[in-house]
């Protein structure tokens, strides 16, 4: 069965920084590509970013570049999203997905990111 | 970017209704769409891939259809599960767009 368990969110003031992370099980990890999609309380969802399955692709939407950095370890079945420069509409739940073919076809928990001083 | 337009934003229902949810992109996507389903703090799930390929395990009652800018998901006969926010999501583009989601309330 396919797990992705998240950790690494929490309460971080603007400006800061925050690393998550994203373990994978059941599945060959390293033959997928993954995303990052996030969702603000109360609102829709937004895709981050993406990373194909040796990292030689790698996409973020327009409001997280230069800030944000996707990264994976194959070898430990772990996605990554290292957060600088963090600001208050970073506040959001953020979700890890497996992706087949454009298809996020299972996602991680959750995990909270609130930017506030 | 592409983007994606659902109506209705709301939709009140009642058990045993037959329910259509509208997709619009903004640009010709083939059939490069996905709905998924999500309860309140829960991950989405995965429904429809494709424009309509059924995903594995989902209840035969939800179906897609649609191609090129138009799409929907319909229900046809909804259950007291189904009630939940939909969000249809493109992939045509490397990078994804969903829609502002559908929240199907109970009438």
């Amino acid at each position: 069965e396919v797990h992705l368990v998240q950790s690494g969110g929490g309460l971080v003031k603007p400006g800061g920084s925050l690393r998550l992370s994203c373990a994978a099980s059941g599945f060959t990890f390293s033959t997928y590509s993954l995303n990052w999609v996030r969702q603000t309380p109360g609102k829709g969802l937004e895709w981050v970013s993406f990373i194909s399955s040796s990292s030689s692709s790698i996409y973020y939407t327009d409001s997280v570049k230069g800030r944000f950095t996707i990264s994976r370890d194959n070898s430990k079945n772990s996605l990554y999203l290292q957060m600088n420069s963090l600001r208050g509409e970073d506040t959001a739940v953020y979700y890890c997905a497996r992706d087949w073919n454009g298809v996020l076809d299972h996602w991680g928990q959750g995990t909270l990111v609130i930017v506030s001083s | 970017d592409i983007q994606m337009t659902q109506s209705p934003s709301t939709l009140s229902a009642s058990v045993g209704d037959r329910v259509t949810i509208t997709c619009r992109a903004s640009q010709g996507i083939s059939d490069w769409l996905a709905w998924y389903q999500q309860k309140p703090g829960k991950a989405p799930k995965l429904l429809i891939y494709k424009a309509s390929s059924l995903e594995s395990g989902v209840p035969s009652r939800f179906s897609g259809s649609g191609s090129g800018t138009e799409f929907t998901l319909t229900i046809s006969s909804l259950q007291p599960d189904d009630f939940a926010t939909y969000y249809c999501q493109q992939s045509d583009s490397y990078l994804y767009t969903f829609g502002q989601g559908t929240k199907l309330e109970i009438k």
